[in-house]
């Protein structure tokens, strides 16, 4: 079965300091993994898109991900937060293994950015 | 463009009541995904539609649970008898094809059950 898992809840930084949210995967092949975010009361954005074209994959707003196959990883960073990074972040994989392509969720992670 | 609509926003019910949610996916999108997202928790697969074909509904937790896309376009999940454990907010998504394609997200419609 593929899962993720998202492993920190709550992160904090301060603005203008780099952002590390970290997410690790379950997969018996190749994953398709992704990293949304969702702002309060509007809908999941794609932020990037991992599909084994490339492990380091640049995303919207200075957002990038590497896929590290050998720790199972897929951690977000940006270099330097902005006050309106401020949001809840879910890694997802894609289950192929069903047919239906269903995406499967973290349990997110809120990011904080402080002044 | 047009993205994902999904109404009503928010929808409050008594316990007992039944529920309708609806959803417009992105126009010529071939796959409708709903969503259940508790309180705190990320988003859960309930069910799959490739055109008008519900083709996995592996996630309804219960018989109360109904989805149906008649013509391929406009979804509706409708939630019989709710209970308050439905509270949460349910998203719909839709995606080109078949297959590993971007999910587009709707906003969202938030069920409370009082």
């Amino acid at each position: 079965a593929q899962s993720v898992t998202q492993l920190d809840s709550h992160v904090s930084v301060s603005e203008g300091t780099p952002v590390l949210l970290r997410c690790n995967y379950s997969s018996s092949y190749s994953p398709s993994l992704f990293w949304y975010v969702q702002h309060p009361n509007k809908g999941l954005q794609l932020l990037l898109k991992y599909t084994s074209a490339a492990t380091l994959v640049k995303g919207i707003n200075g957002f990038e991900a590497e896929f590290k196959k050998s720790e199972t990883s897929f951690h977000l960073t940006k270099p330097s937060a902005h006050m309106s990074d401020a949001a809840e972040y879910f890694c997802v994989v894609s289950d192929g293994s069903s047919g239906t392509y269903k995406y499967i969720f973290g349990t997110g992670t809120r990011l904080k950015v402080l002044a | 463009g047009a993205g994902v609509s999904q109404s009503p926003r928010y929808k409050v019910a008594k316990r007992g009541q039944d529920v309708a949610l609806r959803c417009d996916p992105i126009s010529g999108h071939v796959s409708l995904f709903w969503y259940q997202q508790a309180l705190g928790q990320g988003p859960e697969f309930l069910t799959y539609f490739q055109n008008e074909a519900q083709l996995d509904k592996s996630g309804l937790p219960s018989d109360r649970f109904f989805a149906e896309r008649p013509e391929g376009s406009v979804s509706t999940l409708k939630i019989q008898r709710t209970q308050q454990e439905d509270s949460a907010v349910y998203l719909c998504a839709s995606s080109l094809e078949r297959g590993d394609y971007e999910q587009y997200f709707g906003p969202g419609t938030r069920l409370t059950v009082t």
